[in-house]
């Protein structure tokens, strides 16, 4: 059981705009510790797409967006593209007795 | 630029030692904290730990706390990730990734290695 929580799967059709939600606490995400947000193929290493809650590296189109607000966070993706199936991890860190840096379960997006 | 590669897939029986690396280039290894990722077949990712090179500050997720050790040496510019004793249940990829953003509590994971199987099985 991740300390985020993310649902495990979400689908879109071609165009379309999805979210993928990432839920905690107030001993991470709540307490006001950034969010970011990981791409992963499978067979692949993770990829970072957002850091810092909303700020996309250069290279990732402006399709990605991410917004964090209380104790979640969420990753839109507009126009969404066959190329964007993969799977998406957010990531935070948690101040409770568990002190680390923590990543949700992943969600799985499947373009339809 | 900034490159981790990691030491190649690892065949182990349970009860053996393993001791994986990570070499970074292209930046001031010393500098950056540097993580240990687990990922499971089929599973999500599950973060182990970390050190700072510089003065091997190191930091243990609960959940792999006394599971593994990790260590570096900066005049190579090489993290380790070791075990004393293998499991079946540590048969995962691992990961190493270099965090940024200061320190590590709202750091973020911009380059990350290409993975180092590791299959135990007797």
């Amino acid at each position: 059981q991740s300390v985020l929580t993310q649902p495990p799967s979400v689908s879109g059709a071609p165009g379309q705009r999805v979210t993928i939600s990432c839920t905690g606490s107030s001993s991470n995400i709540g307490a006001g510790y950034h969010v970011h947000w990981y791409q992963q193929f499978p067979g692949a290493a993770p990829k970072l797409l957002i850091y810092g809650n909303s700020d996309r590296p250069s290279g990732v189109p402006d399709r990605f967006s991410a917004s964090k607000s209380g104790t979640s966070a969420s990753l839109a993706i507009t126009g969404l593209q066959a190329e964007d199936e993969a799977d998406y991890f957010c990531q935070s860190f948690d101040s409770s007795l568990s002190v680390s840096v923590i990543f949700g379960g992943g969600t799985k997006l499947t373009v339809l | 630029e900034v490159q981790l590669v990691q030491s190649g897939p690892e065949v182990k029986k349970p009860g053996e030692s393993l001791k994986i690396s990570c070499k970074g280039s292209g930046y001031s290894f010393a500098s950056y904290w540097i993580a240990w990722v687990r990922q499971m077949p089929g599973k999500g990712l599950e973060w182990m730990g970390i050190i700072y090179p510089g003065d091997s500050d190191t930091r243990y997720s609960p959940s792999f706390q006394g599971q593994v050790t990790i260590s570096a040496d900066k005049s190579i510019s090489t993290a380790y990730l070791q075990w004393s004793s293998l499991r079946a249940s540590d048969s995962a990829m691992y990961y190493c990734a270099k965090h940024v953003g200061g320190g590590y509590t709202n750091s973020w994971v911009p380059y990350w290695g290409q993975g180092t199987l590791v299959t135990v099985s007797s």
